[in-house]
């Protein structure tokens, strides 16, 4: 069973701090990561994707992606009581066939920026 | 900017009864997806829909069919709606195939089943 983790928190970071969300996932050959975001009683949100190892920067949000160690990070700078939500890791679920549609979702980590 | 649009926003409706929930997109998207999202589960697809008239079953198919007639219309049926229907229902769509593309949400459907 092809599986991505994360820790359901909450985790509490102050106003201005940096929060670090991290996922696994389990299948070695997954290529596409994403990230979305999830108010409370809202429908998630792409923040970003990204593909290649290393980081990728969009604003105060950097993806970091380790492949050889399946590893997946948000990083938000300067976080804000607005970024206050749900976030949930996204990764594509397989190569050909209808596995190549599909993206698994992890259960999401509440994050809570205290003001 | 991509949209994604549900027919309702909350939905009541009584065990037994057949259950239409209607997801359009205005972009031109080839594929179309049904989740349901519940405390602690995470999000669950339901099926999904990668042409007209194509469906596939995903995680959790049983007591649900769907039909898609037009390429910007996906619906999710209830054949007999349960209390274990009960649930948020998510619709997303997404432009190509292949190591999965982004998929873009609708707001939801929450439904209540009485």
């Amino acid at each position: 069973q092809k599986e991505v983790e994360q820790n359901s928190g909450p985790l509490s970071v102050p106003e201005g701090a940096i929060a670090s969300l991290n996922c696994t996932y389990s299948d070695r050959g997954s290529q596409s990561f994403f990230w979305y975001r999830q108010y409370s009683g809202k429908s998630p949100e792409l923040i970003m994707f990204i593909y290649s190892n290393g980081d990728k920067e969009d604003g105060r949000f950097t993806a970091q992606l380790n492949k050889a160690s399946q590893y997946v990070s948000l990083l938000i700078r300067d976080s804000q009581p607005s970024d206050s939500a749900t976030y949930l890791c996204a990764v594509n679920k397989g190569y050909s066939g209808a596995g190549s549609y599909q993206l698994t979702f992890g259960k999401g980590t509440k994050l809570s920026v205290i003001p | 900017d991509v949209k994604v649009t549900q027919s309702s926003r909350y939905l009541v409706k009584r065990t037994g009864e057949k259950v239409f929930l209607e997801c359009v997109q205005d972009m031109d998207h080839e594929n179309m997806f049904w989740y349901r999202q519940d405390p602690g589960l995470g999000l669950r697809l339901i099926y999904f829909s990668y042409d007209v008239k194509m469906k596939e079953k995903g995680d959790i198919p049983e007591g649900y069919s769907v039909s898609r007639e037009k390429k910007e219309r996906f619906s999710l049926i209830l054949e007999s709606a349960s209390t274990n229907q009960t649930s948020m229902y998510l619709c997303a769509s997404s432009l190509l195939a292949g190591q999965g593309d982004t998929q873009y949400f609708g707001p939801g459907t929450r439904l209540t089943v009485l």
